[in-house]
């Protein structure tokens, strides 16, 4: 039982490149969720999703695209990375009767040059 | 979801109890109190959560006052593997978690 796992864990783009973030989680768990921590800063949340096929927005939702094909999987998608982008990416995940009780991933560091 | 004001580093020495508080003035009454911690770069990691009466389980105990307007959370012996930020989160059950600075934990040999 791995949890929450991340792909990758380390990634230098430079400005305007795109990439995608990978978040697997093999707990069958409904609502999984993209957050985004900047230096010395708590963490914001960039998007989420309650069921597959289904997304919303966070409170940092732009610059990126999320999608949710299969219930296991969340993606994050940078179309045209920008130095603001910066930051290390967590991906989490919880049941649907779950409360807020959130399973981390080990995070993504990305840096945009 | 309610405000909540923690201080923004401690220091415990380790074996021993580490309390931390988090005032929540503001709380209503269908709001929970939620702590997580985030070890040094790692993802953060649920804790413990209640709504009005003391919770414990295999990590920590949280005591809630009767009034509800704070809360502290108890790491019996505090070990050095302790040593994080603790976040003390208020909402509503279907609401988004929102980490604001948390305290610092420093536990010492």
């Amino acid at each position: 039982n791995a949890g929450v796992t991340q792909t990758p864990k380390f990634r230098v783009l430079k400005t305007g490149q795109s990439m995608t973030l990978l978040c697997a989680q093999d707990m069958n768990h409904e609502y999984m969720y993209w957050y985004r921590q900047d230096p010395g800063m708590g963490l914001r949340l960039i998007h989420y999703s309650v069921g597959e096929g289904t997304t919303a927005k966070g409170e940092v939702p732009d610059g990126y695209n999320v999608s949710r094909l299969k219930k296991q999987n969340f993606l994050l998608g940078l179309e045209s990375a920008a130095p603001s982008q910066t930051s290390v990416y967590f991906c989490a995940s919880r049941t649907f009767l779950g409360g807020n009780e959130q399973y981390f991933g080990p995070g993504t560091r990305l840096t945009v040059t | 979801d309610a405000k909540t004001t923690q201080p923004p580093s401690m220091d415990c020495a380790e074996g021993r109890a580490a309390n931390l508080p988090c005032n929540h003035s503001t709380i209503s009454g269908n709001e929970y109190v939620y702590w997580y911690r985030q070890i040094h770069s790692q993802g953060p990691q649920y804790i413990i959560h209640g709504l009005k009466n003391n919770e414990t389980n295999e990590m920590a105990s949280l005591i809630i006052t009767e009034d509800r307007k704070s809360s502290t959370l108890i790491l019996p012996h505090a070990t050095l593997r302790d040593t994080a930020v603790y976040y003390c989160i208020v909402l509503n059950a279907g609401n988004m978690l929102t980490f604001g600075g948390g305290t610092r934990l420093m536990v010492k040999p």
